[in-house]
């Protein structure tokens, strides 16, 4: 069965800083890989989404991720962290896609909080 | 385009009662997914229909919870009785995947956030 993994629960980084959230997936083959964005009282937003070719993947607002297999990761990375991006980020995994299906498996989530 | 229309966005009711939540899909999309997230949990896969037709409900909890999607539009997902441990944010979500269309992404509502007391 597929799982996936999100260490952090809450993440507080300061404004203009760095940020990496962590995922790690478990599936028996080669995975569709997404990162979510919920921000307060809105549904989930897709930031990006790796189904194959370069491992490098980059999304809106200004997020990239990088699909390691050797890992099992898909970490989400945004060099420069602005207020607004405060929300809570989900990483899920989804099977192969044929004739329809986004059935996807998601982490529990990371609460980011960004202080001024 | 509007998106994804859920309603009631909060419901409270008591244990034993039934509540039915409304989502109403992006306009055009055939694929219609229910997907719920217990507090402190991962949100959770329940059903997706195709059109009309239920495709995969192999997420669904229980026999006290019934999706319709009469005429392939909008959705309900009925629950009855309610208990304490339904309580949570169910979310819908639409998209236009289909062969050849595999990287259509999901578009998601809201949010219904339902508490059972």
């Amino acid at each position: 069965a597929q799982s996936v993994t999100q260490p952090d629960i809450h993440i507080t980084v300061s404004e203009g800083a760095s940020l990496e959230l962590r995922c790690n997936y478990s599936y028996g083959a080669t995975p569709y890989l997404f990162w979510y964005v919920q921000s307060p009282g809105q549904g989930l937003q897709l930031l990006l989404k790796y189904f194959s070719g370069d491992t490098l993947v980059q999304g809106i607002k200004g997020f990239e991720a990088e699909f390691k297999r050797s890992q099992s990761s898909f970490n989400l990375r945004k060099p420069s962290v602005h207020w607004s991006d405060a929300a809570e980020y989900f990483c899920a995994v989804g099977g192969r896609i044929t004739g329809g299906g986004n059935k996807l498996t998601f982490g529990t989530g990371t609460q980011l909080k960004v202080e001024l | 385009e509007a998106g994804v229309t859920q309603f009631p966005s909060h419901s409270v009711i008591e244990k034993g009662q039934t509540v039915t939540l409304r989502c109403d899909p992006i306009s055009g999309h055939d694929n219609l997914y229910w997907y719920r997230r217990v507090m402190g949990k991962e949100i959770k896969f329940l059903l997706h229909f195709v059109k009309e037709s239920k495709q995969d409900e192999s997420g669904m909890p229980n026999n006290r919870f019934l999706a319709e999607r009469t005429g392939g539009t909008y959705s309900t997902l009925k629950v009855q009785p309610a208990e304490l441990e339904d309580s949570g944010v169910y979310f819908c979500a639409s998209s236009q995947e289909g062969r050849g269309r595999r990287d259509s992404p999901l578009h998601f509502g809201n949010g219904t956030r339902l508490t059972v007391t």
